[in-house]
């Protein structure tokens, strides 16, 4: 089946770096998408990698890896604002239409 | 631009009545979809609507229909709601531009909870 794999939390601390990672099992792949949601709130988009390599975005970074099935999201200068969960989500291999999404990763960031 | 607007932000039913959650986009997006998301869980397709006049099933279509009234609107409807039903309700659109880079555009959510 499909699926992609997140740690359910991540803990930081304010000013640090940290990094998300996202797993994935498809029988093809058409790049991974990061959305942020924070809790109460909807997810927004916050970047997408179609092709190997890194995608910048001011502090949000994403990575990508085909031959690994690998991606994660990298967070600079953490502020308590990031403080959110953030899921990756994948074009399904049966519809253009279709997201898979992982479970998602709370991020917890102390002061 | 409001984007994406869902009514109502809040419900409550009772077991075995009926709504419908309403959704419109004005960003001329052909892709409509609704997701549910229970509490500390990723989200799940319940339909989608790929452009004006069609709709498909997701991954939990059973005891919803939808309604794509026209290109701006995507109704859901629980016919007979049930306490499995409780969730937070989105409603998303997507443009089809040949460069798809799978952003979603959010609506604040509908919270239900069915007695």
């Amino acid at each position: 089946g499909q699926s992609l794999e997140q740690p359910s939390e991540v803990t930081a601390v304010e000013g640090a770096i940290v990094q998300i990672n996202c797993t994935y099992q498809t029988s093809g792949f058409y790049g991974l998408s990061w959305y942020q949601q924070h809790d109460g709130g909807a997810p927004t988009f916050l970047s997408y990698n179609g092709l190997d390599g890194l995608e910048e975005t001011g502090r949000f970074s994403s990575f990508l890896s085909r031959s690994d099935s690998y991606g994660y999201l990298l967070l600079q200068e953490l502020q308590m604002k990031d403080s959110a969960s953030y899921f990756c989500a994948a074009r399904s291999p049966d519809s253009n239409y279709q997201l898979i999404w992982g479970a998602g990763t709370k991020l917890i960031i102390k002061p | 631009n409001a984007g994406v607007t869902q009514t109502p932000k809040f419900q409550v039913l009772k077991t075995g009545q009926s709504m419908t959650l309403q959704c419109a986009q004005d960003m001329n997006h052909n892709s409509m979809y609704w997701y549910r998301q229970d509490p500390g869980m990723g989200l799940r397709l319940i339909y989608y609507s790929a452009s004006e006049g069609t709709t498909d099933k997701g991954e939990v279509p059973n005891g919803y229909n939808v309604s794509r009234l026209n290109k701006r609107e995507f109704s859901l409807r629980l016919e007979s709601a049930a306490p499995s039903q409780t969730s937070v309700y989105f409603c998303a659109s997507k443009t089809s531009l040949q460069r798809d880079t799978g952003e979603l555009f959010f609506g604040e959510g509908s919270r239900l909870t069915v007695l």
